[in-house]
């Protein structure tokens, strides 16, 4: 049972509308991940966060922005969604115990 | 260079053949070293987690990492139907931020 939770699963929209997924855990782990995964190719590090408050940019350059209010929710913002931006979403999170990550379903995202 | 190297696939074998993934590195300080299982539509969700080289056995799942030559493998024994999905590797360094580099993943078909 996933204990981290993403929302929209799916998602169609306009090119050059504003877009927030969501991205909730109820695990405690301080901190939270964003990547985008393509197919046939590898999960690429967008944003992540030590913590509250604590936010920074990951590898691959991103045009979405990030919040970390709650230690339990991390949503991730396009301003402007562009056919660019299409691809899937996925949220994932870590605990100073945890072994590896945990994951979310994800968000596959069009923008049309 | 990518940092992690896996092949794409896809592998197809028959139900109970014995299945062997591997991954090459690039980066002598990786530590940790993990498979993900992902299905269809679904977020990864971590199967095996290894600490240095040596064997980790979980029931017909086998990690075998060999840091000397930078190769890691993933064994499944009697593989089944359900185990068709893709397999992505992963790692990261023992100290600083927890950081994981992912392979691009193996897709694995597994016919009855």
């Amino acid at each position: 049972e996933a204990d981290i939770y993403q929302t929209p699963r799916y998602l169609v929209i306009g090119t050059g509308k504003k877009i927030t997924l969501e991205c909730s855990q109820t695990m405690g782990h301080d901190k939270m991940y964003w990547y985008q995964q393509d197919p046939g190719m590898e999960l690429h590090l967008i944003h992540y966060s030590y913590g509250v408050n604590s936010t920074e940019k990951g590898d691959l350059s991103s045009e979405s922005t990030v919040s970390r209010i709650r230690t339990e929710h991390f949503p991730l913002t396009l301003e402007s969604a562009r056919p660019s931006h299409t691809s899937q979403y996925l949220c994932a999170s870590s605990g100073i115990s945890s072994r590896g990550y945990t994951f979310g379903s994800g968000t596959r995202l069009t923008v049309v | 260079q990518k940092e992690v190297e896996q092949d794409p696939g896809p592998l197809s074998v028959p139900e109970g053949a014995i299945v062997s993934l591997n991954c090459t590195y690039s980066n002598s300080a990786f530590q940790y070293f993990m498979w993900y299982r992902q299905y269809s539509r679904k977020g990864p969700e971590l199967l095996m987690y290894t600490y240095s080289s040596g064997n980790k056995e979980d029931g017909r799942f086998t990690a075998q990492v060999d840091k000397s030559s930078k190769y890691i493998s993933l064994f499944i024994r009697d593989s089944q139907p359900s185990d068709s999905a893709t397999y992505l590797c992963a790692m990261r360094r023992n100290t600083g931020f927890q950081k994981l580099v992912f392979g691009t993943g193996t897709r694995l078909l597994v016919s009855p």
